[in-house]
């Protein structure tokens, strides 16, 4: 099955830019979606296609996809922006398959 | 406003039953295809099962197959997930959200919490 692999966490200063990384077998070729999970929330679409906002997300969420690694990039982090991030993918190489990664935790210094 | 409800979690024991439903509104289900994602307590976002805006194609996480059925009535803009054989490892909150046209999902129901204990 199809594996993805993203840092358990990142930190990153206020007004700085966080990258989250997320690693799988020719991701490149694979359309990333992005979610942002607040704790004890539901997960919230904030990237997806590699790169497209959804209504109502700031400019500052950007994302790309090549190779092995897909990145979501978030300028000019503000606290707000804590919060557990994870990459899926839609895995068709076995079976048809969402495929979450592991998150990574976005901390706010 | 689009949005999805999902309710019948609860307690139950080992190698009992639960069926989810899940109401979809401010769109056309019959045009989409829905899914159920849980998250254990404590951990990540596992997705559980699939299925197309007619029916037609059904998928499922290895982890369930065998034991979860996903179903949908599109004129009672309902989605359910079938849940036989508990296990303590199914303990978690289930998410329902609507496929978009690149396998991303989006709404998000607030999800319904399943535990398994006896």
């Amino acid at each position: 099955s199809y594996v993805l692999t993203q840092p358990p966490s990142v930190s990153v200063a206020p007004g700085q830019t966080a990258i989250i990384t997320c690693g799988g077998n020719n991701i490149g070729s694979k359309r990333v979606h992005w979610y942002q999970q607040e704790p004890g929330q539901a997960p919230l679409l904030v990237l997806y296609a590699d790169r497209d906002r959804p209504s109502g997300i700031p400019e500052r969420f950007s994302g790309s996809n090549s190779g092995n690694t897909a990145t979501l990039t978030i300028s000019r982090v503000e606290a707000g922006d804590e919060s557990d991030y994870y990459c899926q993918v839609w895995d068709t190489s076995s079976d048809h398959a969402g495929v979450f990664g592991g998150g990574t935790k976005l901390t706010v210094l | 406003e689009v949005q999805v409800v999902e309710s019948g979690g609860g307690l139950v024991k080992p190698g009992g039953s639960l069926r989810l439903s899940c109401v979809a509104s401010g769109f056309t289900l019959s045009s989409y295809s829905m899914s159920w994602v849980r998250q254990a307590p404590g951990k990540g976002l596992e997705w559980v099962s699939c299925i197309s805006s007619n029916g037609d194609y059904i998928y499922y996480a290895d982890s369930v197959k065998g034991r979860f059925t996903i179903s949908r009535d599109n004129a009672k803009n309902s989605v359910y997930l079938q849940m036989n054989s508990l296990r303590a490892e199914d303990t978690a909150v289930f998410y329902c959200a609507r496929g978009g046209s690149n396998r991303e999902f989006d709404p998000w129901g607030q999800g319904t919490r399943v535990t398994v204990s006896s």
